[in-house]
Order: C-alpha cells, then structure tokens, then sequence
C-alpha cells in the first residue's frame, strides 16, 4: 500500500493563480481532510470529507474549495492563491472520523510571492 | 471551545536524559480523544498514540509513556533515556465526539532536540 500520496511536494505561485493540491489514498478510508501548518500555530483543518460526495469545512476554509467524487481522491482547490496561503499542506485519511488514528501524506510546500 | 495547549516551544536534553513534553486541553464535552504525533525533520507525521476520555490509564511503549490525567486535563508525555532519533516536533491534539466531531485540534508543538 502506498498509503496517502500527495502531488506535488513544492509549488511556487503567483498572487492570483489558481491550482490544485492532489491527494489519494488506498486503504479504503471513508474519512479525508485536509490540514495547513504554519510555524507557531500548529496544523489547522481546512476542509474535510466523511465520504464519497460529502465535504465540510474545517477551522479555516476560506480561499480553498474540495470535492470528493471517490472515495480515494480528495483535491484541495486554491481559488486565487494570496501570499497568506503560503504554507504547508497536509492530506489525512482514516477509517472513521476525526477520532481515530490519522495518516498523514508527506505534505506539500506551497509558496505564493 | 476546544483547545489544546503545549506551553513548552523547545526543549533541548543531552541524549540519555528522560523529558517529559506537557499537554493541556480544554473541552466541554465528555467524550472526547486525545492524541500524540511525531513529526521528525523529514516532515511527516506519524501516529504515537490514541487516548479516549473514560480511559485514564497510564500507557507504557518501549521508552514512551503517557499520562493521562483528567482532574487537570493534561495528558504528558515522558520519552526515558532519549535518544538523537528522538529529536523532533511533537504535537498533542484533541477530538471531541459532541461537539465540532470531526475536527482534529492541534496544540502548537514542542521542538525536542537531543543532544548526543
């Protein structure tokens, strides 16, 4: 099992660009959900999925968009990417919701000048 | 609300030294899951361990050991005899089952830096 991937690991953006953050997963998880870490603050939860066709917001949602059309793809759209969006992203999947056991992708660096 | 509190930033020990990382949370609701990861300077976070709020026993793992302790909502961590492959970020967070049930809080971290 790869587990959970993530494309790409780094990203430079223009202010205003729009782009995807790719996320997949092969364990058959029901639950998704997408975090940013900034330094000193931790990692906070964007959006998250508990299954095929169903998405929520998380703690800080605004500038970014999700869908989930299958069970094991979860992409994370910046609208008009802002330099506040400059950060780390990590995808996360488990069996059940937030309370179980997360496994994390390697993350993905996104930088926005 | 729901909150998680790490108060320690950084903390340096000399490798063979035990350290104990600090956790305090805040939740109103009565059912509700605490967590430690471990995220080393190549990035990624792995998974240490998974505590339910009606389960306060101490947990022992090798050369990790967790505390838990409701009457002052923390739940510590304590590496004994620490090792250099110890040096990471560790992060303590919360899920509540009632309230925002699908939200993962996370505290800020504690940089822990063994030196050999």
């Amino acid at each position: 099992n790869a587990g959970v991937t993530q494309t790409p690991k780094f990203q430079v953006l223009k202010t205003g660009q729009s782009m995807t953050l790719q996320c997949a997963q092969d364990m058959n998880h029901e639950y998704m959900s997408w975090y940013r870490q900034d330094p000193g603050m931790g990692l906070r939860l964007i959006h998250y999925s508990v299954g095929a066709g169903i998405t929520d917001q998380g703690e800080v949602p605004n500038g970014y968009n999700v869908s989930r059309s299958t069970t094991e793809d979860f992409p994370l759209r910046l609208l008009s990417a802002a330099p506040s969006q400059t950060s780390v992203y990590f995808c996360a999947s488990s069996v059940g919701e937030s309370s179980y056991e997360q496994y994390f992708g390697p993350g993905t660096r996104l930088t926005v000048t | 609300a729901q909150k998680v509190t790490q108060a320690q930033t950084e903390i340096s020990v000399v490798e063979k030294e035990d350290v104990t990382l600090d956790c305090v949370y805040e939740t109103r609701d009565t059912t509700y899951y605490l967590f430690w990861y471990k995220q080393p300077p190549s990035g990624e976070l792995v998974f240490l361990i998974r505590r339910n709020s009606f389960d306060e026993q101490n947990e022992i793992s090798g050369r990790y050991s967790w505390n838990f302790q409701k009457s002052t909502s923390s739940f510590n961590f304590t590496i004994t005899a620490s090792q250099v492959v110890d040096s990471a970020v560790y992060f303590c967070a919360l899920s509540s089952h009632q309230t925002g049930a699908n939200n993962l809080f996370f505290g800020t971290g504690t940089r822990l830096t063994v030196i050999p």
